[in-house]
């Protein structure tokens, strides 16, 4: 079993729709992390959460330490949102990483 | 300018050759990393470094070696590439003072082993 499992694999939904991305983690961490892959391959972090809830835009980032789970929500999803999020946990100063979420978001 | 750069970015070689992708950053930090990416597969450890007269294995060192010539240059070598070598190859960079690992991503290598 991975330490790192995201849910789903893969998702398509249309224009304006709520998205939710899911992550559950089986380590002890020291922080959680959310990023992005461009279609041309380029990452960059969204979020960096090790409690409660970030917002930044349309996108908000929540995690419960307890249930060692995260979630990822695009509100009013854009085509310009397509991308692979993935996530990473923080943990013995090394960064263990997920399979990450393809998103197609369709006009 | 991109803080942190990969060259080169797109490379087609023949099995046996030997290939090296360079890494260059200029955020000042000391910590470098080098991941693979496969299609369907998180990213995976190949090299880390923690400054100049630190290297470490990932989880993936086999077939690769690493050479840290400064601060701000960390490259990868293939010694003798492998088709299933055929991969993304991103650099990455942190900064030693957070304990919550962030890192800063370079645009990636995607190199075909023929």
């Amino acid at each position: 079993k991975n330490e790192v499992e995201q849910s789903p694999q893969n998702l398509t939904a249309q224009e304006g729709e709520f998205i939710t991305i899911n992550c559950s983690y089986s380590v002890g961490i020291s922080a959680l992390h959310w990023l992005q892959q461009h279609p041309g391959g380029g990452i960059v972090s969204l979020f960096m959460l090790s409690s409660g809830k970030k917002k930044h835009g349309r996108l908000i980032a929540t995690i419960n330490i307890q249930e060692k789970h995260s979630s990822l929500h695009i509100t009013a999803s854009h085509p310009r949102d397509s991308a692979v999020y993935i996530c990473a946990v923080g943990s013995n100063y090394q960064l263990i990483w997920g399979a990450g979420t393809k998103l197609i978001i369709k006009p | 300018d991109a803080d942190v750069t990969q060259t080169p970015r797109n490379r087609i070689t023949k099995t046996g050759k030997r290939i090296m992708l360079e890494c260059s950053q200029t955020k000042g930090h000391d910590r470098m990393y080098w991941y693979r990416q496969d299609p369907g597969l998180g990213l995976r450890l190949i090299y880390y470094s923690f400054d100049v007269k630190d290297i470490n294995k990932g989880e993936i060192s086999d077939g690769y070696s690493v050479s840290r010539q400064a601060q701000a240059k960390f490259s990868l070598s293939l010694e003798s590439a492998i088709p299933n070598q055929t991969a993304l190859y991103f650099c990455a960079t942190s900064d030693t003072g957070t304990p919550y690992n962030e890192q800063f991503f370079g645009p990636g290598t995607r190199l075909t082993v023929l």
